[in-house]
């Protein structure tokens, strides 16, 4: 499967706990944008990564939101100490890196995380 | 003022129809367009994109771009419910690294 990987699909937590969710780019794809849609919302963009690097983070939350893309492994999106309002589908989306096509920016999404806070 | 704007819909056209879907974007700087499509409970599907002024055409799809006037369009011909979902209106400031989604329009096609 070529296309870009989430796990968990589903994801429940209890207020206060922590959740992982994790993406896994396309291959040969180095940017990685985390977004997040609340139900009967749009897209809401979070974060913007490269490898080692947050390009953007200026849609992330400053409390309790974190997100990295470390050189090997996946890039993970880190909530901690969860409440309600956290309830929503967490989308992943990579692209290709700059001058390797017309439209390197062109975003895949992967199927994403739906988070339930209990 | 929001980066991108569309109407959100519902826009609802007959099966066979020609569907119409419009977005505005506020930064002249905008290098890339993109139009996804979201169905119910799914992830953005991408469906094309276009960066030069004028029409680009897959399938049944049509992407129009007008920088002068600073919208971008997307025709769907010979509507099908399948159609049916929300479509999501991007651009992209390549060099600033910003990308912008709109809010998205809710098309209903019915049969």
């Amino acid at each position: 499967n070529a296309g870009v990987m989430q796990n968990p699909r589903h994801l429940v937590r209890r207020r206060g706990q922590e959740a992982r969710l994790r993406c896994s780019p396309m291959k040969g794809h180095s940017h990685v944008y985390w977004y997040r849609q609340l139900p009967e919302e749009g897209l809401k963009f979070m974060v913007y990564l490269q490898k080692e690097n947050i390009i953007d983070e200026s849609g992330r939350p400053k409390e309790r939101f974190s997100a990295e893309f470390p050189k090997e492994g996946p890039s993970i999106l880190r909530i901690q100490q969860v409440v309600r309002g956290d309830s929503a589908a967490y989308f992943c989306a990579s692209s290709l890196p700059r001058g390797t096509s017309k439209a390197p920016d062109t975003q895949y999404f992967g199927p994403g995380t739906r988070l339930t806070v209990l | 003022q929001k980066e991108v704007e569309q109407n959100s819909g519902p826009l609802s056209v007959p099966e066979g129809a020609i569907a119409s879907l419009n977005c505005t974007y506020s930064d002249r700087g905008s290098q890339s367009f993109f139009w996804y499509r979201q169905y119910s409970g799914k992830s953005p599907e991408l469906i094309m994109f276009i960066y030069s002024n004028g029409d680009k055409e897959d399938g049944r799809f049509t992407a129009q771009l007008n920088k002068a006037s600073q919208y971008v369009s997307l025709l769907i011909r010979d509507s099908q419910p399948s159609d049916s979902a929300t479509y999501l209106c991007a651009v992209s400031l390549y060099n600033f690294n910003k990308f912008y989604f709109g809010s998205g329009t809710k098309l209903n096609v019915k049969p």
